[in-house]
């Protein structure tokens, strides 16, 4: 079936550090791809999103390309902040489906 | 304010004492859902709805029951809880009319079983 595999964390960084969290996935057709983020006590949050291949979804400083061939959906940020410190989360969307598919979640710390 | 809120956010109980956690949003969304976050499992989907009195099986239903009577409440529903069901629980809702598939989360519910 269909699934996300995400790199284990925790990620520690120093403030400015260049940040990639690996993400592919499995599935059938064309998903729609997300990544999501989790602050300390808090729900989930739309971080970026792209739905076709060779779509770049870009929000705050992070970046993710789809990409088909390698089934890839890597997470980038140029610079990092202490305020990125969470848990970052992969996710897709079957092509014309309801569902939603996470990854188990890479927690990214960020130090000064 | 947009929002999805969930209640009670932390709940200790006894294993077999029925509880129900509710979940409210205000954006008019069709599509609601229950997902539960263990350590190192990320987010598995309990339960959903694609609208009133429409509910569906996740990936995890066992021990669980909903309801969608109003468009805007899905509460979970645990008749009899078992240690197992100590999780970090959350509902999330969504308009399925564009094409992304964005989900609002709640802030989460703490459930301990003892």
């Amino acid at each position: 079936g269909d699934s996300v595999t995400q790199m284990e964390g925790p990620v520690t960084l120093s403030e400015e550090a260049f940040l990639t969290i690996n993400c592919t996935y499995t599935a059938t057709g064309y998903p729609s791809l997300f990544w999501y983020v989790q602050y300390p006590g808090e729900g989930l949050q739309l971080l970026l999103k792209a739905t076709k291949a060779d779509d770049k979804g870009s929000n705050k400083g992070f970046e993710a390309t789809y990409r088909k061939e390698t089934t890839s959906f890597h997470l980038e940020k140029g610079s990092v902040q202490v305020s990125d410190s969470a848990v970052y989360f992969c996710a897709l969307s079957p092509y014309n489906t309801d569902k939603l598919i996470f990854g188990t979640g890479t927690r990214l710390q960020v130090f000064p | 304010e947009a929002q999805v809120t969930q209640n009670p956010r932390y709940l200790i109980t006894v294993t077999g004492k029925k509880l129900t956690v509710t979940c409210s949003q205000n954006m008019n969304h069709e599509y609601m859902s229950w997902y539960r976050q263990d350590p190192g499992l990320g987010l598995r989907q309990i339960y959903y709805s694609m609208n009133v009195e429409v509910t569906d099986k996740g990936d995890v239903p066992e021990g669980y029951k909903v309801s969608r009577k109003e468009k805007r409440n899905f509460p979970l529903i645990l008749e009899s809880p078992s240690p197992n069901q100590t999780s970090l629980y959350f509902c999330a809702s969504s308009s399925t009319s564009g094409p992304y598939y964005e989900q609002y989360f709640g802030p989460g519910t703490r459930l301990t079983v003892t």
